[in-house]
């Protein structure tokens, strides 16, 4: 089946310091990708709709400024979080679509912000 | 908001089928009933999904009421790898639909 990556991982960063998490469609093309934020012992809360080649779309209450996407390529979302604080710290997750149908997650990328 | 409602918990005992149920009393008629489930630390990983008939997969059952307003996903034999959070959501497809979580369900298979 399709697959998604994402890196890193882990990170754990200094605060103030700015973080890129990538997340990759390994075997499809991918015009749209979501990302999802998750703090512990809670739901995935959607933070934004990635468009290759087009701006992104950020649900209400995400600062766009804060949470840099970028969708250069078919395969290809990173989202940035500029500037992070210890608040940030929490599970990133992205999804992306094979065509129509269902949607591929990736493992997560886990952000510790010190 | 998450248009589905579902227990916040359930036990199953191994072996035996696990049937969670999940109400989507306001889905419209273009709108999919799509079942995730995510074991600890992980990415969600995609189960089955359906608009009105019955589905059947490798990994589970889909069993949609007539009105489409509720739902009910069957593992037949669980087990102890199925301990996961299951999460029920409706979505347009074909149209970039976003996936909106609810709190799904925490479903414990025990020996």
């Amino acid at each position: 089946g399709a697959v998604v990556s994402q890196h890193p991982s882990r990170v754990i960063c200094k605060s103030g310091t700015s973080v890129k998490i990538e997340c990759r469609s390994l075997d499809f093309q991918a015009t749209t990708m979501f990302w999802y934020r998750q703090f512990p012992k809670q739901s995935l809360m959607l933070m934004a709709t990635s468009n290759e080649g087009s701006k992104a779309t950020y649900e209400q209450g995400v600062e766009k400024d804060k949470f840099l996407i970028n969708h250069a390529s078919l395969t290809l979302s990173t989202l940035t979080v500029t500037s992070a604080h210890p608040e940030d710290s929490s599970f990133y997750i992205c999804s992306a679509r094979d065509g129509p149908g269902e949607k591929y997650f990736g493992p997560g990328t886990r952000l510790l912000v010190l | 908001d998450a248009k589905t409602t579902q227990p916040p918990s359930m036990d199953c005992a191994e072996g035996r089928a696990a049937n969670l149920p999940c109400n989507h009393s306001t889905i419209s008629g273009n709108e999919y009933v799509y079942w995730y489930r995510q074991i600890h630390s992980q990415g969600p990983q995609y189960i089955i999904h359906g608009l009105k008939n019955n589905e059947t997969n490798e990994m589970a059952s889909l069993i949609i009421t007539e009105d489409r307003k509720s739902s009910t996903l069957i593992l037949p034999h669980a087990t102890l790898r199925d301990t996961a959070v299951y999460y029920c959501i409706v979505s347009l497809t074909n149209q970039g639909g976003k996936l909106i979580f609810g709190q799904g369900t925490e479903l414990s298979v025990k020996p």
